[in-house]
């Protein structure tokens, strides 16, 4: 079974210090690893994907498969980064929706 | 662009009534699916639809049904409302649900049970 564990339920950081949201997976296969973010009062969306590779709003992610680990980066937090962050897996063997952790709540405090 | 809308926004049930929510998406999406988010419990996952015709048990599928109406929309219901059920409910789709898909997500229901 596919599992993702979010360690953290809030962070707190200040203005200009770095951030790192942990995620750790648990899958025997190859997963697809994403990062969605909600912020206050609006819908959840996509912030980014392992496969992509890509540097979104400063964050980056990058996927360890030693670690099993999925951990969300940002080398300098603004007040804007705060809100509900969630890291997501979907198996790369069928057809099954993703599975989220518990979401970790940042707080960047000026 | 509207993407994913559900309705209502906001709801207040007794115990024991009835209630459907609805889920329409206009992305031509083929799969959708119903989430709800509780505080320290984050996203789970409570029915999907792979495609139009077929729905799926989730994470916590007991106390709902739901019907794939046809592929645009996809609606919830609590048959026997439970204040257990008070959460904020959240519809969404993507093209399928293989590797690569996106889901997008509605902006979610608030819903209570007292």
């Amino acid at each position: 079974a596919q599992r993702v564990t979010q360690p953290e339920k809030l962070l707190s950081v200040f203005k200009g210090a770095p951030v790192e949201l942990k995620c750790n997976y648990s899958y025997s296969g190859s997963p697809e690893l994403f990062w969605y973010v909600q912020y206050s009062r609006q819908r959840l969306q996509l912030l980014l994907r392992h496969i992509s590779r890509e540097s979104i709003k400063g964050f980056t992610a990058d996927l360890n498969k030693g670690e099993t680990s999925f951990h969300l980066k940002k080398p300098f937090a603004q007040e804007e980064d705060s809100a509900m962050y969630y890291c997501a897996l979907r198996a790369y063997s069928g057809n099954t929706p993703l599975v989220f952790g518990k979401g970790t709540r940042l707080s960047v405090i000026a | 662009n509207a993407g994913v809308t559900q309705t209502p926004k906001f709801q207040v049930l007794k115990t024991g009534q009835s209630m459907t929510l609805q889920c329409a998406q206009d992305m031509n999406h083929n799969s959708m699916y119903w989430y709800r988010q509780d505080p320290g419990m984050g996203l789970r996952l409570i029915y999907y639809s792979a495609s139009e015709g077929t729905t799926d048990k989730g994470e916590v599928p007991n106390g709902y049904n739901v019907s794939r109406l046809n592929k645009r929309e996809f609606s919830l219901r609590l048959e026997s409302a439970a204040p257990s059920q008070t959460s904020v409910y959240f519809c969404a789709s993507s093209e399928g649900l293989a590797k690569g898909n996106t889901i997008y997500f509605g902006e979610g229901s608030w819903l209570t049970v007292v």
